[in-house]
């Protein structure tokens, strides 16, 4: 089945505990990007890359990492996090770049994460 | 700046009720335009995708209608059942690999 994995669904964690979560597509796509989702302010994006080893910033990119080593696999890690980093994130994939055809974007399930 | 604006915020619909969502933009330039439906906790999941040319798409109970002109697009949903409460996001593709949202219409279906 074609599909974005994350993990974990759900994570609590302390104030300046590094935290990787995870992002793996299994279709192939050449961009992938990162968004958090926080109530009345719709999905904003942290990182994206467009393929491997070609990563850019996104419109909240401060306090966030990402790294591309392989084509499949587009981890963001928090070195430091802090609560306002509290949020719903949504890792994407799609194999059209531009965005200008009838290619979907396909979203993984979420992770929760809070900061105390 | 790029920016989607969608009405309402949110509704309640009685089950088996028509309803119409609303998604202003004013991405350029503007090559297509996506609906997404995100249940509770989870993530999006494509309703439709509408390019400059089509002006109306359906998806089952779902229509979608796009005014390149105006710059306007609605998401109409029939016969609502209780498995449409959701949130709906309107997506506008700009320049430089970036997807601007909508902040989503939450619709509850109520029985």
């Amino acid at each position: 089945e074609a599909q974005v994995t994350q993990n974990p669904r759900y994570l609590i964690t302390v104030t300046g505990k590094k935290l990787t979560v995870t992002c793996s597509q299994n279709m192939n796509h050449e961009y992938m990007s990162w968004y958090r989702q926080d109530p009345g302010l719709g999905l904003r994006q942290i990182y994206y890359s467009m393929n491997v080893e070609v990563t850019d910033k996104g419109d909240v990119p401060e306090g966030y990492k990402v790294s591309r080593k392989e084509k499949r696999n587009f981890p963001l890690i928090l070195e430091s996090p802090s609560p306002n980093q509290t949020s719903l994130y949504f890792c994407a994939s799609t194999q059209g770049a531009g965005f200008s055809g009838g290619d979907g974007y396909t979203f993984g399930s979420g992770t929760r994460l809070t900061v105390v | 700046k790029n920016q989607v604006e969608q009405s309402p915020q949110s509704l309640i619909i009685l089950e088996g009720k028509n309803c119409t969502l609303q998604c202003n933009y004013t991405v350029s330039p503007f090559s297509n335009l996506r609906w997404y439906k995100q249940d509770t906790g989870r993530g999006p999941v494509s309703l439709t995708i509408m390019t400059f040319s089509e002006n109306t798409k359906s998806n089952g109970r779902y229509t979608a209608t796009l005014d390149a002109d105006t710059k306007q697009s609605s998401l109409h949903i029939t016969a609502s059942q209780l498995s449409d409460s959701a949130s709906y996001i309107c997506v506008v593709p700009g320049g430089s690999y970036k997807l601007s949202f909508g902040a989503g219409t939450t619709v509850t279906v109520r029985a």
